[in-house]
């Protein structure tokens, strides 16, 4: 059984679109996050919700928008993509203090 | 603020080999640490952890202690194989409450046969 799950693996789309990923958790777990990587394989945390309530907000251009309808989801939402959006995006869910990261998306802007 | 430095790859070795990958922290405090790898193509999975000084975390031969005076957590393998060839990642959970992971660049491994 898949234990985190985003969609889609993979995302080609042109500048100025919008678009979304998702994430599920199959796990229980109260609190899930999005990272990007780079690149360079450089990884960053962007968002941290705990049973749908935000808790981290780092420095993420406000196109980027995170909804939780519930504890086992946590999507996020891209508007107006630039290339620099460019990116593989991970969700990932936590118990405790061990992580658990799903495959990743893919993002390429065009 | 909380940091982690590793040694930038690529590493590249011999099966058989022995491996370093050096990994040392700044935070406030006793920090939670831990090593994930990452696949070529797939996400991060944890490989090792130590939550407080002296512990040693240890998972499919590889090994890291976690040392206070030094504050390092440098990973070790005595004998890497071909299927250890992955990115690497040092990282810290500060005592702050966030549970935010605080990442090091990653270090590559490629083991050659």
């Amino acid at each position: 059984d898949t234990a985190v799950s985003q969609t889609p693996k993979y995302l080609v789309t042109q500048m100025g679109n919008d678009k979304s990923i998702k994430c599920e958790q199959n796990l229980g777990h109260d609190t899930m996050y999005w990272y990007k990587q780079d690149s360079k394989k450089f990884l960053k945390i962007m968002f941290s919700y705990n049973n749908k309530e935000l808790i981290i907000n780092e420095t993420v251009p406000n196109r980027f928008s995170p909804k939780s309808p519930d504890k086992a989801h946590l999507n996020l939402h891209i508007n107006s993509l630039e290339l620099g959006d460019s990116a593989v995006y991970f969700c990932a869910s936590s118990l405790e203090e061990t992580q658990y990261f799903g495959p990743g998306t893919r993002l390429l802007v065009l | 603020g909380d940091s982690v430095t590793q040694m930038e790859g690529p590493v590249t070795l011999s099966e058989e080999a022995f491996l370093t990958i050096n990994c040392t922290y700044t935070a406030t405090g006793y920090p939670s640490l831990f090593w994930y790898v990452q696949y070529p193509g797939e996400g991060l999975q944890l490989l090792l952890k130590a939550t407080k000084a002296d512990d040693k975390g240890s998972n499919k031969g590889f090994e890291a202690t976690y040392r206070k005076e030094t504050t390092s957590f440098h990973l070790e393998k005595g004998s890497v194989q071909v299927s250890d060839s992955a990115v690497y990642f040092c990282a810290l959970i500060g005592r702050g409450g966030s549970e935010k992971l605080v990442f090091g660049k990653g270090t590559k491994l490629t083991v050659n046969p």
